[in-house]
């Protein structure tokens, strides 16, 4: 069975510092992972996505991650936060065996100080 | 605006009456899911759809619950007789394609409270 986890439930960080969100997956094949971002009152919104090919990703407003089969990892980075990009994270991990259906983590409160 | 779209935003309803969810997918998409989101959790899927036909029911979380699609379209989630543990914002997205790394497109989702 497939399964995500955050371990941070909530991360504070200035405005102007590095983020670094955490997620490790459990799946037993080439996984496809996802990040998406939900701001309150709004539907998640995807920021970036592995499939196959180059680990590192580049997403939306800045966003990348890099994709580490030997730690089961898929972290989220951003070098320089910006106050609107406090909100939930989630990681997801979905099947490429055919199954069509992703698997979300609890997600990670991300809190951004002046 | 041509993005996911929910109805109603918000719904009270007392325990043991039932409720209707309305999703109106991306008009080219062809996969339909529903999700449920609890506080401090991530989406838990239920079912989804390809066009009219449910793939996936067996996570609805009980007998309670049923999903359509009729026309392909737009779908509704129904959740009869109510009980306070359904309370929960329940997610509509949608995707286009086959492929297991499609990008879904959330809608913002109904929340339920169940007095």
């Amino acid at each position: 069975a497939q399964s995500v986890t955050q371990p941070d439930i909530h991360i504070t960080v200035s405005e102007g510092a590095s983020l670094e969100l955490r997620c490790n997956y459990s799946y037993g094949a080439t996984p496809y992972l996802f990040w998406y971002v939900q701001s309150p009152g709004q539907g998640l919104q995807l920021l970036l996505k592995y499939f196959s090919g180059d680990t590192l990703v580049q997403g939306i407003k800045g966003f990348e991650a890099e994709f580490k089969r030997s730690q089961s990892s898929f972290n989220l980075r951003k070098p320089s936060v910006h106050w609107s990009d406090a909100a939930e994270y989630f990681c997801a991990v979905g099947g490429s065996g055919g199954s069509y259906i992703p698997t979300f983590g609890r997600g990670t409160s991300l809190i951004v100080h002046p | 605006d041509t993005g996911v779209s929910q109805d109603p935003r918000h719904k009270i309803t007392k325990r043991g009456q039932n409720v209707t969810f309305r999703c109106d997918p991306i008009s080219e998409h062809n996969r339909l899911y529903w999700y449920r989101q609890t506080l401090g959790q991530g989406p838990e899927f239920l079912t989804y759809f390809q066009n009219e036909a449910q793939l996936e029911k067996s996570r609805l979380l009980s007998d309670r619950f049923s999903a359509e699609r009729p026309k392909g379209s737009f779908s509704t989630l129904e959740i009869q007789r109510t009980e306070q543990g359904d309370s929960a914002m329940y997610l509509c997205a949608s995707t286009t394609g086959d492929r297991g790394y499609n990008e879904q497109f959330f809608g913002p989702g109904t929340r339920l409270t169940v007095l």
